[in-house]
This record gives structure tokens, sequence and C-alpha cells, in this order.
């Protein structure tokens, strides 16, 4: 069964404390990992798309990562700003829905 | 540029009543997929659609809840019987079609459902 499992879920930060939040998934075939950003209230903001093992991709403060079974994604000296909650999704080989899993809340203290 | 337009953003409604939820695609996207999100919880995949095509409904609940997409028009998910349990946010995604150069799914920004 596709599933994925995203740790921790809530992370407190103080501004400037760099962390790494996990996405590990088991999927029949990957046809792509996507991250996005949730504000309360709000429809999910793409962040990243990643395809293969190996690639990384890079926006302002965050880096995503990817191997066979995990990603990560890598927030480096966090602003309140970067306070949402992060999720992770799959996209099997033979479907075109994403399986989410249930997302990191992140809070940034100044 | 429109992005996803859902509507209504908020919904009421009374134990039994109907729930009609509404759903335009970005301009260049021909596929759609409702999602229901819990307090607390995840994204729940429910539906996919393409115009006129019900391509993947294995997320639906077997009674009450049924999906169009039609030829003209956005994309409707209807609740027949709205029991409390269906309260939650209800969120609606879009893609090109594949082979397209940037292919994505684009979120909109949810109806959230009361049922009192």
């Amino acid at each position: 069964e596709d599933q994925v499992t995203q740790s921790p879920e809530a992370l407190r930060l103080q501004e400037g404390e760099s962390s790494s939040l996990n996405c590990s998934y088991t999927v029949s075939g990957l046809r792509g990992l996507f991250w996005y950003r949730q504000d309360p209230g709000k429809g999910p903001e793409f962040l990243f798309t990643l395809y293969s093992a190996g690639e990384e991709k890079e926006k302002e403060r965050l880096k995503a990562t990817l191997t066979k079974k995990e990603s990560f994604l890598h927030i480096t000296a966090p602003k309140p700003e970067d306070s949402a909650t992060y999720l992770c999704a799959v996209r099997p080989s033979n479907t075109g829905k994403l399986i989410f899993g249930q997302g990191t809340t992140l809070q940034v203290k100044p | 540029n429109a992005g996803v337009m859902q509507n209504p953003r908020h919904l009421v409604r009374r134990r039994g009543q109907e729930a009609r939820l509404r759903c335009s695609p970005m301009k260049g996207h021909s596929h759609v997929y409702w999602y229901r999100q819990l307090p607390e919880e995840g994204l729940k995949f429910m539906v996919y659609l393409q115009k006129e095509n019900i391509i993947d409904e294995s997320g639906m609940p077997k009674e009450r809840f049924s999906a169009e997409f039609p030829k003209e028009g956005p994309s409707i998910l209807r609740i027949q019987q709205v029991v409390r349990g269906d309260s939650a946010a209800y969120f609606c995604a879009s893609s090109p079609p594949e082979g397209s150069t940037y292919y994505g799914y684009t979120f909109g920004s949810g109806t959230r459902l009361t049922v009192v």
C-alpha cells in the first residue's frame, strides 16, 4: 500500500536555528515527490517537486533532498514567517492522484 | 492569471441538507482532484476527474458523495444528506495534461463546510 509518513508532527525552533523535516514513503513506482506549505485557513502552496534519488532543489532558506525511501526538507536559519505546516506527498506511477503525509507543523519563535 | 477558484469559501448546512462545492481549474488545466482535510489531519484524496469523465474515485465514500466535471462549467462536489462528520475543509487541485512542460498540482483556497 502506498504510504507517506512525516516526522516530527510538530517542531519548535528559535529564529536562526536550522533543522530538517523528514518524509518517509513507500510507493509502487514514484512519479514525483512534492513538498507544499500550508498556512492556517489556506490551501497548500507548492514548494518543490523531486523525481529521482539524489535530486536536490533549493528556494531561499529551504532545500529539499530525495533518496529511494525518504525526503528531507532542510530549513536553514529560519525566520518567524517560515512558521506553517509543511506537507509531503507522493505520486505513484499508476495514478494521477497525490498521497499526502500528515504534515509537520513548524513554529519559529523570534 | 487566476489560480484554482473554489466557492463558496465557507458553507454552513443543517444535518440532512445538501452541500454543493464548486471548483474552477487553472486556465489550461484539464484535470481536477478533490481532497478532504479534517482538523489536525492531512489531506485525503477523494476523486480525480477529467472533463466529462471520472478517472479515479477510490477515495469517495460509497454513499451520499458524488462529483462531476462537465464539458462546460466548474467541477462540482455534491454531498447529499450531510451529517456532522462531513464537517471539514474540502480542497480542489488542478493539473495540466500529461506531457506538459510544467507538470504540477495547484490547489485552491478550499471550502470549509460546517454541518450544524
